[in-house]
C-alpha cells in the first residue's frame, strides 16, 4: 500500500511561516491535496491540484509538490489557523490519506 | 451554496447493519463524484467508499470491501451506504463528500458527520 508521512506536530508563532510537508515515493508524479480541518469541525479543502487555491482560501495558503514531497505552506500564520491539516493523493486506483499534522500557533 | 445533509448513523452491535444516506443540494448532483470518509475518534482520515458521478463505477477500501455498498440516487439527489457485518473498529464519525468532478480526485465539501458507534 501507498503511504503518505506527515510530520505529527509543527508549532509556529502568529506571523510566522508554518511549513507542513507530505512524504510519499514519487509523489511528485501524482496531484496531491491539502484539507484543514478545526477543532470539532469537518474537514476543509484549501489545495488542490498541488499549487491551487479553492475560492475563499486565503492566500497566506501555499503548495508545492515536487520529487517526493509535498509541502504546504502557511504565510502570515494567524491563530485561525491552528487546526489539523492533512495531505491526500490518488495511488492503485484509490485515494490515500496523510496521518496529519497539527499546527499549534503560539 | 453546497450542503451535505448526513442521517442514518447510531448505535450498533458487533455484526449488525447501518444504513447511512446523505441529502445533497446546491449542485448538479449527477454531475459529481460522491464520497464516505471517516474518521474513528482521535485518528485521521480514512476513504472508506466513492462512486463516480454515472454511478457505474464504485470503488472501497479494503478495511470495508465486501461489508459496505455505496449507491447513488440522482433523482432524488442522495448517496447512501449500507454497513454490513459491523465491526468495533468502523466506530467513527462518517463524513459524505462531494468530489470536485465527476471522476476521482480530490474532496472539495464535506457534510457534519454521522456518528456510527459499533458497541455490545
Amino acid at each position: 500500500s501507498y503511504d503518505l508521512t506527515q510530520p505529527p506536530s509543527v508549532a509556529v508563532s502568529p506571523g510566522q511561516t508554518a511549513t507542513i510537508t507530505c512524504s510519499g515515493d514519487k509523489l511528485g508524479y501524482r496531484f496531491v491535496s491539502w484539507y484543514q480541518q478545526r477543532p470539532g469541525q469537518s474537514p476543509v479543502l484549501v489545495i488542490y491540484q498541488d499549487t491551487k487555491r479553492p475560492s475563499g482560501i486565503p492566500e497566506r495558503f501555499s503548495g508545492s509538490n515536487s520529487g517526493n514531497t509535498a509541502t504546504l505552506t502557511i504565510s502570515g500564520t494567524q491563530t485561525m489557523d491552528e487546526a489539523d491539516y492533512y495531505c491526500q493523493a490518488w495511488d492503485n486506483n484509490y485515494y490515500v490519506f496523510g496521518s496529519g499534522t497539527k499546527v499549534t500557533v503560539l | 451554496e453546497v450542503q451535505l445533509l448526513e442521517s442514518g448513523g447510531g448505535l450498533v452491535q458487533p455484526g449488525g447493519s447501518l444504513r447511512l444516506s446523505c441529502s445533497a443540494s446546491g449542485f448538479t448532483f449527477s454531475s459529481y463524484a460522491m464520497s464516505w470518509v471517516r474518521q474513528a475518534p482521535g485518528k485521521g482520515l480514512e476513504c472508506v467508499s466513492a462512486i463516480n458521478a454515472g454511478g457505474g463505477t464504485t470503488k472501497y477500501a479494503d478495511s470495508v470491501k465486501g461489508r459496505f455498498t455505496i449507491s447513488r440516487d440522482s433523482s432524488k439527489n442522495t448517496v447512501n451506504l449500507e454497513m454490513n457485518s459491523l465491526r468495533v473498529e468502523d466506530t467513527a464519525v462518517y463524513y459524505c463528500v462531494k468530489g470536485w468532478d465527476s471522476g476521482f480526485d480530490w474532496f472539495d465539501s464535506w457534510g457534519q458527520g454521522s456518528l456510527v458507534t459499533v458497541s455490545s
